[in-house]
């Protein structure tokens, strides 16, 4: 079972580089999202999207994009990478009112 | 106010102590709960679900009090493989909102 697939699972950018995170779930959920957690922060919501076609803001939306492509697919875009974004992203799907499952992470540094 | 607020610990036991430790949310039309562990910044697991009448996974008892908003997580007879960050999460309309963990220690 996959699950939650990100890729890639590390990256190192340049300050100004910009990149697109990746996310897949084959556990057909309508509700994806994108968290990053810093050291000692725990998880914070940057976007989410309740279901297909759909997406919002959440605590730490500045310097992101999100696409929801289909039902399956949720991507992060970084336009203009800064060192602040130097973090471990996380995606997730459920279902409404059920658990989450998350990716196994993407660990970015910005230099 | 942030949405969940957690005592972040470090709680720090020996081995087959009991340790509780509680969650509070800000949205009472929040409509489903949830403790999750997390290992090193690894990926966050679910731990247990948290139900109304509150509930017991083996050494692991989680409680919820609508009328204070608040969640509480009792892991009984700790064992070196509790030592995690626990995270307390809350549903509100599609959007999950985690709080920033309670960290356990458990010491031989």
């Amino acid at each position: 079972n996959a699950g939650v697939t990100q890729t890639p699972k590390f990256q190192v950018l340049k300050t100004g580089q910009s990149m697109t995170l990746q996310c897949a779930q084959d556990m057909n959920h309508n509700s994806m999202y994108w968290y990053r957690q810093d050291p000692g922060m725990g998880l914070r919501l940057i976007y989410y999207s309740a279901s297909e076609g759909t997406t919002d803001k959440g605590e730490v939306p500045n310097g992101y994009n999100v696409s929801r492509l289909n039902k399956r697919e949720f991507s992060l875009r970084l336009e203009s990478a800064a060192p602040s974004q130097t973090s471990v992203y996380f995606c997730a799907s459920s279902t409404r009112g059920a658990e989450a499952f998350f990716g196994q992470g993407t660990r970015l540094t910005v230099v | 106010r942030k949405e969940v607020e957690q005592d972040p610990g470090p709680f720090n036991v020996p081995e087959g102590a009991t340790v509780a430790f509680n969650c509070t949310y800000s949205n009472s039309a929040s409509q489903s709960f949830f403790w999750y562990r997390q290992d090193c910044r690894k990926e966050p697991k679910l731990l247990m679900s948290v139900y109304s009448s509150g509930n017991e996974d083996g050494r692991f008892t989680a409680q919820l009090n609508r009328a204070s908003q608040y969640i509480s997580l009792l892991i009984r007879d700790s064992k070196l493989s509790d030592s995690a960050t626990y995270l307390c999460v809350v549903n509100a309309d599609y959007k999950l909102s985690f709080g920033a963990g309670t960290t356990v220690t458990v010491r031989a």
